[in-house]
């Protein structure tokens, strides 16, 4: 889907580092979404956006911080990443009423070594 | 707290059996919906159902929502190579609100 991107698509971290994960959507989505993918777990929800400056935490939001200055755009931190943190993440979108579902981007596979 | 839970993890099946994933919640939902990964891919969305007892078929696909809105499962006739992936249930809490989604089946196709 061209309407939601992520970058990068890899990223090897150090522990202890900080890295952004990137999300921009052009559908003008209200909500957003920050998924972690494991084998074992599905699909877990990090945090989570109703609209621009309205943040809330998902399942799993210890080490995680995002924020939401513009519409458009919905970056995930990982403030000392650490190797538990080696997942695939996935942003995703959604109009307010949800019934067309949730638009994921194409993902961002982090290694923390 | 809430769960979603699909059954099976995994199924292996010969082409052109059949396929059936179940998705069962402890809490009723408002909505479910059905998403599919293929191998090194990203979920994309397959459909929604909202009332009780309601089906709904996409070519060889057919998903159904429980009488209870417990409950959902979905179908796959005649499974093909291009059905491989791994599919998710993902259920929306009466009670929050919030989408929950299910581990996910993963399906093998053998040609």
């Amino acid at each position: 889907d061209a309407g939601i991107t992520q970058s990068p698509r890899y990223k090897i971290t150090e522990t202890g580092r900080q890295v952004t994960l990137m999300c921009h959507q052009t559908w003008s989505h209200s909500y957003m979404f920050w998924y972690r993918q494991d084998l074992g777990h599905g699909l877990r929800l990090i945090y989570y956006s109703a609209a621009a400056d309205i943040t809330d935490k998902g399942e799993v939001p210890d080490g995680y911080v995002v924020s939401r200055s513009k519409t458009e755009n919905f970056p995930l931190t990982l403030e000392s990443a650490t190797r538990s943190q080696t997942s695939v993440y996935f942003c995703a979108s959604s109009e307010v009423s949800g019934t067309l579902g949730y638009t994921f981007g194409s993902g961002t596979r982090l290694t923390v070594v | 707290g809430q769960q979603v839970m699909q059954i099976p993890q995994y199924q292996h099946v010969q082409e052109g059996e059949d396929f059936t994933t179940y998705c069962n919640s402890s809490t009723t939902l408002s909505n479910i919906q059905w998403y599919k990964q293929r191998p090194g891919g990203h979920p994309v969305f397959l459909i929604q159902l909202v009332k009780s007892g309601e089906v709904k078929k996409q070519k060889r696909l057919t998903f159904q929502f429980g009488e209870a809105k417990k409950n959902s499962s979905l179908h796959i006739t005649a499974t093909q190579t291009t059905d491989v992936g791994t599919y998710f249930c993902a259920g929306t809490s009466s009670n929050t609100g919030k989408l929950i989604f299910g581990q996910g089946t993963t399906l093998q196709v053998k040609p």
